[in-house]
């Protein structure tokens, strides 16, 4: 069982907007603001999106944000193209040295 | 750009010990810039992270596997290493070797291996 929740499944029709969850705890994503989020193609490494909840690396598009309310937080993706289908995973620091990772939720770009 | 790649045997007996290199090009391991590290990932399941180690040679583990893992760094060769030592089928995942210039989160990753733990 996973640190962090996320929902399974999440999913959108090209253009539209879709919102992944992140819940934790105090003890990680409500108490630090060290959130990360990462895409994973089938069969490929994971890439990060975002970090440090609402920061994008170069070359990540603008349609990705992230943001944090209390012990939840969020991966947004607007606009849906079909190469965002993916598996997206959240992570957080922990504490103590410790980083967790959600159970993934697979996003389907109907 | 940093670049990673992982190798080491595919196939590990249960309770024997797991060893994986991370050769590192485009970069040093010696820089103080970079954090190396491990993640695993079981066939279709997600991710978790199992150590962390920094040019100093400060290393950081996950609790839960933290008896069995080694994180080491060979600066002769540019690379750094994971054992983790009386493997079960549990253990069997895709590793990925990655590194980042923070603790928090991973910019780079290799490729990924997979092992599995079978007799």
């Amino acid at each position: 069982q996973s640190a962090l929740t996320q929902p399974p499944s999440a999913s959108g029709s090209p253009g539209q907007s879709v919102t992944i969850s992140c819940t934790g705890t105090s003890s990680d994503v409500g108490g630090y603001n060290y959130v990360s989020w990462y895409q994973q193609h089938p069969g490929k490494a994971p890439k990060v999106m975002i970090y440090e909840v609402s920061k994008r690396p170069s070359g990540v598009p603008d349609r990705f944000s992230g943001s944090k309310s209390g012990n939840t937080a969020s991966l947004t993706v607007s606009g849906l193209q079909a190469e965002d289908e993916a598996d997206y995973y959240c992570s957080s620091y922990a504490g103590n040295n410790n980083l967790v990772f959600g159970g993934g939720t697979k996003l389907t770009v109907l | 750009q940093l670049q990673l790649q992982e190798s080491g045997p595919g196939l590990v007996k249960p309770s024997e010990t797991l060893s994986l290199t991370c050769t590192v090009s485009g970069g040093s391991i010696s820089s103080s810039n970079y954090y190396w590290g491990w993640i695993r990932q079981p066939p279709a399941k997600g991710l978790e992270w199992i150590g962390t180690i920094y040019y100093s040679g400060t290393t950081y583990y996950n609790p839960s596997l933290k008896s069995r893992v080694t994180i080491s760094v060979d600066t002769s060769k540019n690379q750094f290493s994971l054992k983790l030592s009386s493997v079960t089928a549990a253990d069997t995942a895709v590793y990925y070797c990655v590194s980042s210039g923070s603790y928090f989160h991973f910019d780079y990753w290799g490729q990924g291996t997979l092992v599995t733990v079978s007799s």
